[in-house]
């Protein structure tokens, strides 16, 4: 059983539709990072959330901590081909580090 | 400013043959971790090092994995002997304990397949 589970695991969308991708816990975290990892490369760190309830934007992406700090989701606008990759998401809770179970996004031109 | 620096970016090796993984982290990172990624168990934590000391290696899958950090700007992972379900990409990723040592900055990894 993996403590971050993600959902969905796969998605496959149009370029310019939008999406949300989803990071859920049992556990209290006291942080939680999100990452997009491209083919053939290493994981990226795109936000660092840590207050519950916590709303972060980062163009078109907009990243939301829960307000029990047990889950998290990913929303992006207009999807565009370069949104392409495997997004993680990755959560702090005591003096343990965790990875979740991946989402892997493919737009379609 | 350079990022992660791994090595060999691919490895091709037979089963029962010693592998070693080399990983240079980013100048100034007290922080280490060397992670394995494979699509049945996605990224897994296997060892980290704060100022080159061991902090917790329970995610080191058995006693033929061994890990080492000789200086602030060298580590490896080593496989002896070597199995086919070692087959992995293995990260190295480096952190700075001032901004968050949970904020992690990852190699390009190195895929390693065991025949």
């Amino acid at each position: 059983t993996q403590l971050l589970e993600q959902s969905p695991q796969f998605l496959s969308i149009q370029e310019g539709e939008n999406l949300t991708v989803y990071c859920n816990s049992s556990s209290v975290f006291s942080s939680l990072q999100w990452y997009r990892q491209e083919p053939g490369e290493g994981p990226v760190l795109l936000v660092t959330v840590v207050t519950g309830g916590e709303v972060k934007k980062l163009k078109r992406l907009t990243f939301q901590f829960g307000d029990a700090r047990k889950d998290s989701s990913l929303h992006i606008t207009a999807a565009q081909p370069g949104d392409t990759g495997l997004y993680l998401c990755a959560g702090v809770t005591g003096n343990q580090f965790y990875f979740g179970t991946g989402t892997s996004l493919t737009v379609i031109p | 400013d350079a990022g992660v620096i791994q090595s060999p970016r691919h490895e091709v090796t037979e089963m029962g043959q010693e592998v070693t993984l080399r990983c240079k982290p980013i100048s100034g990172h007290d922080y280490l971790f060397w992670y394995r990624q494979t699509m049945m168990r996605g990224l897994e934590l296997l060892i980290y090092f704060n100022n080159n000391v061991p902090i917790d290696d329970s995610g080191m899958p058995e006693d033929r994995f061994s890990a080492k950090m000789p200086n602030a700007s060298f580590s490896t992972l080593k496989i002896q002997p070597s199995e086919p379900r070692d087959s992995a990409v293995y990260f190295c990723a480096s952190s700075h304990s001032g901004r968050s040592l949970y904020e992690q900055y990852f190699g390009p990894g190195t895929r390693l397949t065991v025949t």
